[in-house]
């Protein structure tokens, strides 16, 4: 089956500073990848959408400059947030979905990160 | 925009009663539906999802779920729960319509009780 890859699971990092976080799909090819944050108790809320090669798409709200997306390859997307502050703390998802038979969203399992 | 539903943010059930959890949706062509679970601190799991044919669609761990087009419905049943089933459950709802975007309901969580 698919599978999507997420690392790290948990960062700590000083405020200011800049983390990345990689997604990878090891069993097929994520034409579009799909970011996610989920505050405590809540649901999932879309960040962006990328298609391999081409610019992310944002959702309202959400700061280009803040949240950078790469989706370099058909196998590797990344969201580095950048000056990172303790609003920033919270989970992010990411999902992967491929053409067929990987239409359905395997989601990663999640980076944790807290910023202090 | 489509959006999702789920009325009951919390259930609690007693291990080997049926279990039903609710989801509404709004979507504005022919939908994909997809019920996910999550553990505390874990990511997404598929239990089941539905693009298209049989309206009775099964799932992992044995639920399912019914698309009844008529109530914009998606819910999703097991007969017989079990205390491992206490997690919380989400509904989503996307489509071509709209850059096959995903969007979830609020979440759902599972109470089991013995």
């Amino acid at each position: 089956g698919a599978v999507v890859s997420q690392h790290p699971s948990r960062v700590i990092c000083k405020s200011g500073t800049s983390v990345k976080i990689e997604c990878r799909s090891l069993d097929f090819q994520a034409t579009t990848m799909f970011w996610y944050r989920q505050f405590p108790k809540q649901s999932l809320m879309l960040m962006a959408t990328s298609n391999e090669g081409s610019k992310a798409t944002y959702e309202q709200g959400v700061e280009k400059d803040k949240f950078l997306i790469n989706h370099a390859s058909l196998t590797l997307s990344t969201l580095t947030v950048t000056s990172a502050h303790p609003e920033d703390s919270s989970f992010y998802i990411c999902s992967a979905r491929g053409v067929w038979p990987y239409y359905g969203y395997t989601f990663g399992s999640g980076t944790r990160l807290t910023v202090v | 925009a489509q959006s999702v539903t789920q009325p009951d943010i919390h259930i609690t059930v007693s291990e080997g009663a049926s279990l039903e959890l609710r989801c509404n949706y709004s979507y504005g062509a022919t939908p994909y539906l997809f019920w996910y679970v999550q553990s505390p601190g874990q990511g997404l799991q598929l239990l089941l999802k539905y693009f298209s044919g049989d309206t009775l669609v099964q799932g992992i761990k044995g639920f399912e779920a019914e698309f009844k087009r008529s109530q914009s419905s998606f819910n999703l049943r097991k007969p017989s729960v079990h205390w491992s089933d206490a997690a919380e459950y989400f509904c989503a709802v996307g489509g071509r319509d709209d850059g096959n975007k995903l969007v979830f309901g609020a979440g759902t969580i599972l109470r089991v009780k013995s």
